[in-house]
């Protein structure tokens, strides 16, 4: 039962444009939401997080969209760099007393062409 | 960096051996995690721990044990391996519960034949 969903495997976007990636929920009880970027060998890296008291987060490129009703976020990018291409992750945590444990999505591989 | 080191990087090792792996942190952080990653699967947590001896089962803990002595080590065991639990690891640690970032290591990868 997979209750973190990213529906594209993959994204291809042209540099300077702007890259959209999805991630939907099923579990009401997910406060707390991240996303994560990775390089090949290396361990997932921290981006941009977003409460869900929140609609909307902004990090200089990178904004996270939160739709509580449509249990929906999406994380743009813009605009998008070479140097972005990586596998994005998508988390939630459903606070309380979750001790912190995340759920993740399958990850969308993201590619930036120049 | 957030002063995570995870080892080996890289381990073969053949069915039904025993294999630890490591995570040391220097955050002195009290919530720590491990997590696998398979393709299809993202990550998905195997155990995590919440003060030295404090430890507790996540969603794929069926093969595997760990243990928490020290504030910065956590170790992971696969008390017999199998093919099935080639993957990569990573281990993650967070301050604080709740709505809090975990940070993760650089990851292990590990193979079984």
């Amino acid at each position: 039962d997979q209750q973190v969903k990213q529906n594209s495997p993959s994204l291809s976007v042209q540099e300077g444009r702007i890259s959209i990636l999805n991630c939907d929920y099923t579990n009401s009880m997910f406060d707390y939401f991240l996303w994560y970027k990775k390089y090949p060998a290396e361990g997932p890296t921290f981006l941009i997080s977003i409460s869900s008291i929140k609609d909307k987060n902004e990090d200089g490129r990178f904004t996270v969209f939160l739709n509580k009703s449509a249990k929906h976020l999406s994380l743009h990018i813009v605009p998008s760099q070479p140097g972005d291409s990586a596998v994005y992750f998508c988390a939630a945590n459903a606070g309380g007393t979750s001790y912190g444990k995340l759920t993740f999505g399958q990850g969308t591989i993201l590619t930036v062409h120049p | 960096d957030a002063g995570i080191t995870q080892s080996p990087r890289h381990k073969v090792t053949e069915t039904g051996t025993p294999v630890t792996l490591r995570c040391h942190q220097t955050e002195n952080h009290r919530y720590m995690y491990w997590y696998r990653q398979d393709p299809g699967h993202g990550l998905r947590l195997i155990h995590y721990s919440y003060g030295v001896k404090d430890t507790d089962k996540g969603e794929v803990s069926d093969g595997y044990s760990v243990s928490r002595s020290k504030t910065e080590d956590f170790l992971l065991t696969l008390e017999s391996a199998t093919s099935s639990q080639t993957s990569v690891y990573f281990c993650a640690i967070s301050w604080r519960e709740g709505t809090d970032t975990q940070y993760f290591g650089p990851g292990t990868r590990l193979t079984v034949l």
